[in-house]
Formats: C-alpha cells, structure tokens, sequence
C-alpha cells in the first residue's frame, strides 16, 4: 500500500497561488499520482493525474520531482469556491496488479479567505 | 454527458429494513465502484465491478451486496444493516480496467445513510 502524508490543513486568501504537498515513499514503478478535490456532501472530483516531471491543466498544475518520492499540487489565484478537501493518491488501477493499490489518503483541509 | 447519478440522495433506514442504493452512468465506462466515506475520513473502496463481473471485494460484510444489472447500473443492497454503516455511499466509474495504465474515476454525488 502506497501510504501518502499530505498536510492535514492550510489555509490561503483569495487570489493567492496554494501549494499542496503529498509525499510517497515508497511509490512503486508502475504507479501514477492522482489528485482530487471534494466538497462537503459530494463525490470527489479529478484535478490532475501524472507521472513524472510537470503536468498542467486548465486548473492545477502538478509538480513531480525525478525520485517521484513526493508530489505537489499547485492551484494559481486561488478563490472561495476553491475551499475543500485535496486528496493525494498513488498507485495502480485495481486488476492491473504489480504495484501499490490506488488508495484515498487522509486528504487537505483547505480554506481560503478574503 | 460526464455524470454519475445516484439515488436517492438521503436513505434512513432501520436495522431490519432492505433498501437498495442506485447508480447509473452513460459514459461507457466498463468499470464501476462502491466507496463508503465516513464522516471527515477518505472514502474507503468497497467493490469493483469490471465488465459487469465483480472483480473487487474489499472484505466487505454480506450485509451489502452489489449488483451490476447492465454496463450502465450499478446497485447495492442493504439488509440488516447496523447503526456503524451510517456514511456517505459513493458510486463511481471509470474507463476499462484491462488497458492498464492510469484512470480518471469520475463520482457521483453519493447517498447519505443513516441506519436507525
């Protein structure tokens, strides 16, 4: 199992850049890096998904160094409605076997103010 | 269209009661999920189905039981449930398993159960 640690809450203001970092030490070859925001009351949402090196998408950007040992997730010019919860993921799609099972960590409580 | 859809959104039930938890999507995805979440704790994988078959149990109690009627539905039946399985129930999708490689899962909104 693929353990990741990732903050258990920050808080950022409007407009600011939030850098959210998830470490996994023991990441496995095969294993992708996958981050989620959920709200209160909802299912999770994809943000982000890669591998190695920097992937960017119209709302994030992921940043992951060539150990892939940790991963960040970085939200530019955050807003209210950015407030939730981050999860971090790692590992492989269930079936696939080989690597660490795709598991929710314990997640970031973010809050963002005016 | 890039929804899940679950019904009903809020279920009480008592500990001798049956319910059913429903889930449908029309994306093609060939694999489904069931996720419990507590409250202020990750969601917690319950079962895959793949192809329709199930593929994954999570060592889930006999007390849920899962159902794939077609490509699109996915049920899970409640019986004899206990006050402790009062959570969040989440269905979510994905692409083929099979390919290998990494997957977006994409959610639904959940059935929020309490067991009385």
């Amino acid at each position: 199992l693929a353990k990741t640690t990732q903050p258990i809450s920050m808080d950022s203001y409007e407009g600011q850049e939030v850098n959210i970092t998830c470490s996994h030490n023991n990441i496995a070859t095969n294993d992708y890096i996958t981050w989620y925001q959920q709200f209160p009351s909802q299912g999770p949402r994809f943000i982000i998904q890669g591998y190695k090196t920097k992937v960017t998408n119209e709302v994030a950007s992921l940043f992951i160094p060539a150990d892939r040992k940790s991963s960040t997730l970085s939200l530019p010019r955050v807003s209210l409605s950015d407030t939730a919860v981050y999860y971090c993921l790692v590992g492989e799609p269930p079936l696939t076997g080989g690597g660490n099972k795709l598991t929710f960590g314990t997640g970031t409580q973010l809050k963002v103010e005016l | 269209d890039t929804e899940v859809t679950q019904t009903p959104k809020h279920l009480v039930m008592g500990m001798t009661n049956k319910k059913s938890l429903k889930c449908e999507q029309h994306m093609g995805h060939r694999a489904m999920y069931w996720y419990k979440q507590k409250a202020k704790k990750p969601p917690e994988l319950m079962f895959v189905y793949s192809y329709e078959k199930l593929s994954i149990n999570e060592s889930v109690p006999s007390r849920f039981s899962p159902e794939c009627p077609n490509s699109s539905l996915l049920n899970l039946h409640l019986h004899a449930l206990q006050p402790e399985d009062s959570a969040l129930y989440l269905c979510a999708s994905s692409q083929d398993l099979s390919r290998g490689g990494p997957v977006e899962q994409y959610f639904g909104p959940g059935t929020r159960l309490t067991v009385t």
